[in-house]
């Protein structure tokens, strides 16, 4: 399968703990982004990466939020110190051009 | 920021009809937008796109248009299937932006009765 990848697929964790959420894009992509999607709702912009730089990210990425690209290939979203609120399917996307985002099969984080 | 509006949000309608989903979107820098189709537990996959200098755009049953001096654009499904029965999404891509973020529609949960 050469589309993108997270792992892993379904989180559950109990408030107070942190997550972290891996994405490997497709490979020829030097565009990945994250978005956050929550029941019966579209998804909502995160934080973009070209290549390793981070280059926005949206007023939804509290503090507790980090994301990283470390060789400009996968990332990793971690988000620390739990919270209910933090409940949602986190999907992410890639792109060559920019305009055509593909993405992944998401991973659904349940804060209990 | 981009702020995107679609409806319906929910749509029935018989096996062989055509389905309407209409979007508006309030930056006029805007000049991408894509729809994606979501199934129960799935990915959003991209179905087809149009950038804004192109008025209408078809693959097979489905076309789009878009009306740049109205700020809308619209996603028309023929002669619907029952696999067509899925969530819809609308975007539009803020150029100003850097790389091109979507913003999303809430999204029209379409329903193909056999």
């Amino acid at each position: 399968d050469t589309g993108v990848s997270q792992d892993p697929r379904h989180k559950i964790t109990k408030r107070g703990q942190n997550v972290t959420f891996r994405c490997d894009p497709i490979s020829e992509h030097n565009r990945l982004y994250w978005y956050r999607q929550t029941l019966g709702q579209g998804p909502e912009f995160l934080t973009y990466f070209q290549n390793e730089a981070q280059l926005e990210k949206s007023r939804l990425l509290s503090d507790r939020f980090s994301a990283e690209r470390p060789k400009g290939s996968f990332s990793t979203l971690e988000i620390q110190r739990t919270e209910q609120g933090d409940s949602a399917m986190y999907l992410c996307a890639s792109s060559w051009t920019g305009d055509e985002q593909y993405f992944g099969p998401g991973t659904r984080l349940t804060v209990t | 920021g981009e702020n995107v509006e679609q409806h319906p949000s929910t749509l029935s309608v018989q096996e062989g009809d055509s389905a309407v989903i209409k979007c508006t979107y309030s930056d006029s820098a805007s000049n991408y937008f894509p729809w994606y189709k979501q199934e129960l537990g799935k990915r959003p996959q991209l179905i087809i796109d149009i950038r804004s200098n192109v008025g209408e755009k078809k693959d097979q049953r489905i076309a789009v248009t878009l009306n740049k001096t109205a700020k809308h654009f619209s996603l028309h499904i023929t002669e619907t299937q029952p696999e067509d029965s899925a969530v819809y999404f609308c975007a539009a891509s803020d150029k100003k932006a850097a790389g091109n973020k979507l913003t999303f529609g809430g999204g029209t949960r379409v329903l193909v009765k056999p």
